[in-house]
């Protein structure tokens, strides 16, 4: 079973932030959080991840919690062509992990002109 | 650079039948993955290799599925004896190194259908 909570489904105006929550209140000390998207009839697309503190990259941001038991994946001026379904997943970094994804069953969101 | 390549892109058999559904990782890449999405839910993983070797098949549905590698690159998942509910989506994936922080980078898949 997946280790995260997100909603099914989420609206954001475009031109927007799409701020897309997910709760991982059992994450471990090892654990980091990933997302991935996959906008439809393709393959799941890396965004972003982090442990404990913020990460930007030229996609995202991902705004980790104090406790590490939420984050918050911001999309800052989301597109028509963000609409996709957006996956959040820890993942366990130590060596003997064979670094498989457990998918749950993420959140869509549609952008809307 | 050319990404993770799938093929076919769409498979359409008939229950009994055998499959086979390839998968061409990124050059270079170790690592490669196989899920299966069915409609409506993420993906689940089947099968995980480290070079030639299968390091992690936990994933595998029942012993009708079976996945080889063997000089470390393209893959191939096998199917035997298709039944209706095998009809999913098929994702590969592969990743540059072998431990757990590498990016995996997806393919398009392959729909397969079994009528």
């Amino acid at each position: 079973d997946a280790k995260t909570t997100q909603p099914p489904s989420m609206d954001c105006a475009e031109g927007r932030a799409a701020n897309l929550p997910c709760n991982h209140s059992t994450i471990s000390g090892n654990e980091y959080v990933y997302w991935y998207r996959q906008i439809h009839s393709q393959g799941p697309q890396y965004i972003i991840h982090g442990l404990k503190n913020n990460e930007t990259n030229e996609m995202a941001s991902l705004i980790i919690t104090e406790d590490r038991k939420s984050s918050t994946l911001i999309l800052p001026h989301a597109t028509l062509r963000d609409t996709a379904v957006y996956y959040c997943i820890v993942r366990d970094h130590g060596s003997s992990n064979t670094g498989k994804l457990i998918f749950g069953q993420g959140t869509t969101l549609q952008v809307k002109p | 650079g050319a990404g993770v390549s799938q093929t076919p892109s769409n498979k359409v058999t008939e229950k009994g039948k055998y499959v086979e559904l390839r998968c061409d990782p990124i050059s270079g890449h170790t690592a490669l993955y196989w899920y299966r999405q069915s409609l409506g839910q993420g993906p689940e993983f089947l099968i995980y290799f480290q070079g030639t070797g299968a390091a992690d098949d936990s994933g595998l549905p029942n012993d009708r599925f079976f996945a080889v590698r063997p000089e470390g690159s393209v893959s191939t998942l096998k199917i035997q004896r298709t039944e209706r509910g095998d009809s999913a989506v098929y994702l590969c994936a592969s990743s540059p190194g072998t431990n757990g922080k590498n990016i995996q980078y997806f393919g398009a898949g392959t729909r397969l259908s079994v009528l």
